[in-house]
């Protein structure tokens, strides 16, 4: 147990369908981050937030809207995704936002586009 | 940012033999982290290098930071089956942590 909830563990979504995903921290840190983890790619920074402001948004499509409501949650709405689009989504958290900050990884969500 | 580049892609071992995974970049990274994923699992950190030159010891595991700070490897001896797993290095570029595409390593008894 790394102290990051991540739900739901899978996700089978349309393409015309909402829904969001849900991360939670339980280690009192200050910063959060959303990963996308897919095949022969490396694992690709979407999102950073430090104390619900966000500090980092990597190109993401419009598609994928990141809320921050606190410093221990952080939601990534998504809405008339892609096949392209399916792939472990990964939540982490740090301490701060700064080099050299280890961070603290969700099991991650399992996302199908159909 | 910091584009890190890992080699090999895959490694198959016997249960006993050594293990290495390299870490390049052109450019000098500020530092290198360590984590490893096991299958259906997600990264868990190992451990932080930032000074030139440094080695560090976890156990079987030993991580090096070259001189010029421009590359890192981690070193298994011994492995073991717990070992399976996918190495990543990662460095900073400011506070964005970017990834290499890891390293698979399977270990077979």
């Amino acid at each position: 147990e790394t102290g990051v909830t991540q739900t739901p563990r899978h996700l089978v979504m349309g393409m015309t369908n909402k829904k969001s995903l849900k991360c939670e921290q339980h280690l009192g840190h200050n910063a959060m981050y959303w990963y996308k983890q897919s095949a022969k790619k490396p694992l690709e920074l979407m999102f950073v937030y430090s104390l619900e402001e966000r500090v980092e948004n990597n190109s993401v499509p419009s598609r994928f809207s990141p809320e921050c409501p606190n410093s221990s949650h952080l939601f990534l709405h998504l809405h008339t995704l892609q096949p392209e689009d399916s792939a472990l989504y990964l939540c982490a958290s740090s301490r701060i936002v700064a080099t050299n900050e280890k961070l603290f990884f969700g099991s991650g969500t399992q996302l199908s586009v159909l | 940012g910091q584009q890190v580049m890992q080699i090999p892609q895959y490694q198959h071992v016997q249960e006993g033999e050594d293990f290495t995974t390299y870490c390049n970049s052109s450019t000098t990274l500020s530092n290198i982290q360590w984590y490893k994923q096991r299958p259906g699992g997600h990264p868990v950190f190992l451990i932080q290098l930032v000074k030139s030159g440094e080695v560090k010891k976890q156990k079987r595991l030993t991580f090096q930071f070259g001189e010029a700070k421009k590359n890192s490897s981690l070193h298994i001896t011994a492995t073991q089956t717990t070992d399976v797993g996918t190495y990543f290095c990662a460095s900073n570029s400011g506070y964005a942590l970017n990834f290499g595409k890891g390293t698979s390593l399977l270990v077979t008894p």
